[in-house]
């Protein structure tokens, strides 16, 4: 059975820093990996999709890798901003299956 | 922008008594998926759509939940009788090809 784990937990940096948020993942046969963002109350906003044959995806100020052999991702955030304080979750999918959450990251840029 | 358009927003109710949420998918996206999330935690899968048929409800609480897609397009899901224990996020997401997921707001249920 496929697990996501999602380490730190939590996570309080000072404002422009860069970080990184790791996601790791048990069977390495996944049809593709997403990171979301999910604000207090809200739902989930779609930030980056990376397809089982991709080894990375950049939109703006976030960078998201993929070690598909190795089961592991990681999302980097560049410069951040006491705006990108949110939480963040991984989630994998393989062939035919929905898509299958990590408890997620709980990032704080403090200004 | 096309969204994925759920209601309520928000909704409370007594311990026994019925609720239903309801969501539209993005238009044209086959597949659709309802999720629940405690508190705390990921989202999990109850019941995943491709057009009105069921693909997995595995993980549905088949004794007190129920959903349906009747036309493939809009979904409803109903808990019957509601239990403390149900009060969580329910998410509906819908995907052109099973491939990228797109969620809506969410519905927060408290059960009182």
């Amino acid at each position: 059975k496929q697990e996501v784990t999602q380490i730190p937990a939590a996570l309080s940096v000072p404002e422009g820093e860069n970080l990184v948020l790791n996601c790791s993942f048990t069977d390495s046969a996944i049809y593709n990996l997403q990171w979301f963002r999910q604000d207090p109350g809200k739902g989930l906003t779609s930030l980056l999709l990376i397809q089982s044959s991709q080894r990375e995806q950049t939109s703006g100020r976030l960078n998201a890798s993929l070690d598909k052999s190795s089961g592991r991702s990681t999302l980097y955030i560049a410069a951040s901003q006491p705006g990108d304080s949110a939480t963040y979750l991984c989630a994998v999918s393989q062939a035919g299956t929905a898509l299958i959450f990590g408890k997620g990251t709980t990032l704080s840029v403090s200004s | 922008e096309a969204e994925v358009a759920q209601s309520p927003r928000y909704k409370i109710t007594e311990k026994s008594q019925a609720v239903a949420f309801w969501c539209d998918p993005i238009s044209g996206h086959a597949t659709l998926y309802w999720y629940r999330q405690i508190l705390g935690q990921g989202p999990e899968l109850l019941v995943q759509f491709q057009d009105e048929s069921v693909v997995d409800d595995s993980q549905l609480p088949k004794d007190r939940f129920s959903a349906e897609r009747l036309k493939g397009v809009d979904s409803t899901l109903k808990i019957q009788p509601a239990e403390l224990g149900d009060s969580a996020m329910y998410l509906c997401a819908s995907s052109p090809d099973r491939t990228e997921a797109f969620f809506g707001q969410g519905t927060r249920l408290t059960v009182v």
